[in-house]
């Protein structure tokens, strides 16, 4: 069955910068859009932006922009999402996720990964 | 940005019961680009409903969503324990947002 599988826990100083990798297997890795969502400790789901695999291309949140980037490697069927300047409030656990449909952008999100704990704290 | 009102905040219900959670947004969702999704304590969200009324692979035909434009609604026909969880409409009309969830507890 598909598996997305994340990086580990992270702990991060504010104005660092972190990345988390999701390692996908069982389906083909260009076929599928990732998605990022991030959910803060007790609260609710927050997306983030999509990674086509197969050209490269993103997508950011505007909240975003400028401060993450999404990249992949067709190699490893590995997805990334880099978030940079990180503050408190960027506490969360991050996942990716998995489009439904394949070669479509369309967010709506299947299969999702274990997720990541991402911790700022000076 | 579309905001999505998620109502009731928490449902206490016991097995058996009908529950139904409502999601109402800010402005018409485009196509019906309307989503539910389940979520339990430390483990990722699940896809339920997209579409507005169409089942993921493998959801139990009693999770049903209906609605469009801007009100929507997930009507679980007969909880079961397995069903006690948060709820969350998303919409990827335009930007993608979530709704701030919904509660589902046993009475």
């Amino acid at each position: 069955q598909v598996q997305l599988v994340q990086s580990g826990a992270e702990v991060k100083k504010p104005g660092a910068s972190v990345k988390v990798s999701c390692k996908a297997s069982e389906y083909s890795f260009t076929a599928y859009y990732i998605h990022w969502v991030r959910q803060a400790p007790g609260q609710g789901l927050e997306w983030m932006g999509w990674i086509n695999p197969n050209s490269g291309g993103t997508k950011y949140a505007e909240k975003f922009q400028g401060r993450v980037t999404m990249t992949s490697d067709t190699s490893s069927n590995t997805a990334y999402m880099e978030l940079r300047r990180l503050r408190s409030d960027d506490t969360a656990v991050y996942y990716c996720a998995r489009g439904l449909q394949f070669f479509d952008s369309a967010e709506i999100l299947q299969h999702w990964g274990q997720g990541t704990l991402v911790t700022v704290s000076s | 940005e579309i905001v999505l009102t998620q109502s009731p905040g928490t449902l206490s219900l016991s097995p058996g019961e009908r529950a139904t959670l409502s999601c109402r947004a800010s402005q018409s969702v485009s196509n019906n680009y309307l989503a539910w999704y389940q979520q339990k304590l430390g483990q990722a969200p699940r896809l339920l409903i997209y579409g507005a009324s169409n089942r993921a692979t493998a959801i139990p035909d009693r999770f049903s969503g209906s609605g469009s434009g801007t009100d929507f609604t997930l009507t679980i026909s007969r909880l079961e324990p397995d069903d006690f969880a948060v709820y969350y409409c998303q919409q990827y009309g335009s930007s993608p947002t979530f709704g701030q969830g919904t509660k589902l507890e046993i009475k």
